[in-house]
């Protein structure tokens, strides 16, 4: 069954460096999110992406956020000049390309860890 | 905007209870239903999903929920659970409007053996 894939599991950085999280969504599907969960707390949206732009984002999404499909397979989430409570679990989804088809399929996630 | 309601925190059990987590949602327009389980370090898996049809779903592992409209509720239930079900439940909302989901803030399961 297709899944969809992150790297890496787990990046340690320092303060104020730049990272970024990588995904491979399910190839046929066109939409693309990034949710983020703080440790112990809810998992919250970041931003969808549809067509080679973003779509919604949340007013987490600020400057420091960026995201791109650069070659068509993944999905990258950059975060510059990260700050200690960018510390999370970031996951990675896609969806379907019919409407209907509401179905997020989750990636394994990503552990940032800011130190 | 929407809003997804977990009731209960953290919720003990031992072997063989049954249980039932509460969802309610804010949304009044056209949404789809899932319930994740989160294990121990590990990441969301999908225990079920409604989008249409009969209210009451079945998902895996003996879980079921029942969407009701018009409580605007989404209730995970199982007859009895084992200790293999501790885990973190999230219920989550898929506005087909915004076009994202909106996740409750999850309830700690925990089975006493």
């Amino acid at each position: 069954e297709p899944e969809v894939t992150q790297t890496p599991s787990h990046q340690v950085t320092q303060m104020g460096q730049e990272v970024i999280l990588r995904c491979v969504p399910i190839s046929n599907h066109l939409y693309f999110y990034w949710y983020r969960q703080i440790l112990g707390q809810k998992v919250e949206f970041l931003v969808s992406f549809y067509n080679n732009e973003i779509s919604e984002k949340s007013e987490i999404f600020d400057d420091q956020f960026s995201v791109e499909r650069p070659d068509g397979s993944n999905f990258t989430l950059k975060i510059r000049s990260t700050k200690l409570e960018d510390s999370a679990m970031y996951f990675c989804a896609s969806r379907g390309p019919l409407r209907a088809y509401n179905e997020q399929f989750f990636g394994p996630g990503t552990r940032l860890t800011v130190l | 905007a929407q809003s997804v309601s977990q009731h209960n925190h953290h919720v003990i059990l031992s072997e063989a209870a049954s249980l039932e987590l509460g969802c309610n949602y804010s949304y009044g327009g056209t949404v789809n239903l899932f319930w994740y389980v989160q294990y121990p370090g590990q990441h969301l898996q999908l225990l079920l999903k409604y989008f249409s049809g009969d209210p009451l779903v079945k998902g895996i592992k003996g879980f079921e929920a029942e969407f009701i409209k018009s409580k605007f509720s989404f209730n995970l239930r199982k007859p009895s659970v084992q200790w293999s079900d501790t885990a973190e439940y999230f219920c989550a909302v898929y506005n087909t409007n915004a076009g994202k989901s909106t996740f409750g803030d999850g309830t700690t399961l925990t089975v006493k053996p």
